[in-house]
């Protein structure tokens, strides 16, 4: 099993430009997530889906777009980058059992120049 | 909102040393989870604890969720453990994805 791969690893993006980050899992979780990491903090939740066509909003959801048409993938789209989304982004996934452990992709680094 | 306190923020330590770091959390939790970041940004599951006590080689977490307090417990710490830990839970109530705190930076030097 690969886990949760993300691409691409960096990017460097101007200012309005859009871009899609990619997230996929193998391990036919049915929740997947994606956060954001801003230097010296924790990670906050952008967006989550618990299904295939089902998404919802976290906690800082401007400035993002999600999909989920298969269990596997769960793309975050950037509309309009600004300088206020370079940031580390990381996708997980968990199969929401009893067992609610969450795994993490690698991240991907972003810079909004 | 639910908050996470982890401490110390920063913790320098010689290698062979151990050290115990703790997070506080304000309300019920579902999950709680410990992870390690290493330099490269990496954040690597050390353990899914949202009771009781649990080891893996020199690693250890102990959660009292009656008392909203978990401990990660470092023995004989090696270079590698460099790096910054978090905690993070996951709300009893609302269930869905993590909360994390701020995390404690562990400096290991030989």
């Amino acid at each position: 099993n690969a886990g949760v791969t993300q691409t691409p690893k960096f990017r460097i993006l101007k200012i309005g430009q859009s871009m899609t980050l990619q997230c996929a899992q193998d391990m036919n979780h049915n929740y997947m997530y994606w956060y954001r990491q801003d230097p010296g903090m924790g990670l906050k939740l952008i967006y989550y889906s618990v299904g295939a066509g089902i998404t919802d909003k976290g906690e800082v959801p401007n400035g993002y777009n999600v999909s989920r048409s298969t269990t596997e993938d769960f793309p975050l789209r950037l509309e309009l980058a600004a300088p206020s989304q370079t940031s580390v982004y990381f996708c997980a996934s968990s199969t929401r059992t009893d067992h609610n452990e969450q795994f993490f992709g690698p991240g991907t680094r972003l810079t909004v120049l | 909102g639910i908050q996470v306190e982890q401490s110390p923020p920063d913790l320098i330590l010689q290698e062979g040393a151990n050290s115990t770091l703790r997070c506080n959390f304000s309300d019920s939790v579902n999950n709680l989870q410990w992870f390690h970041q290493n330099p490269w940004g990496q954040l690597i599951n050390l353990f899914y604890i949202p009771s009781g006590t649990k080891q893996n080689g020199r690693l250890s977490a102990t959660t009292v969720a009656t008392e909203r307090y978990s401990l990660l417990y470092i023995s004989s710490s090696q270079t590698t453990d460099s790096g910054v830990y978090f905690c993070a839970v996951e709300l009893k109530q609302a269930g869905t994805a993590l909360i994390f705190g701020k995390g404690t930076t562990l400096s290991v030097s030989s």
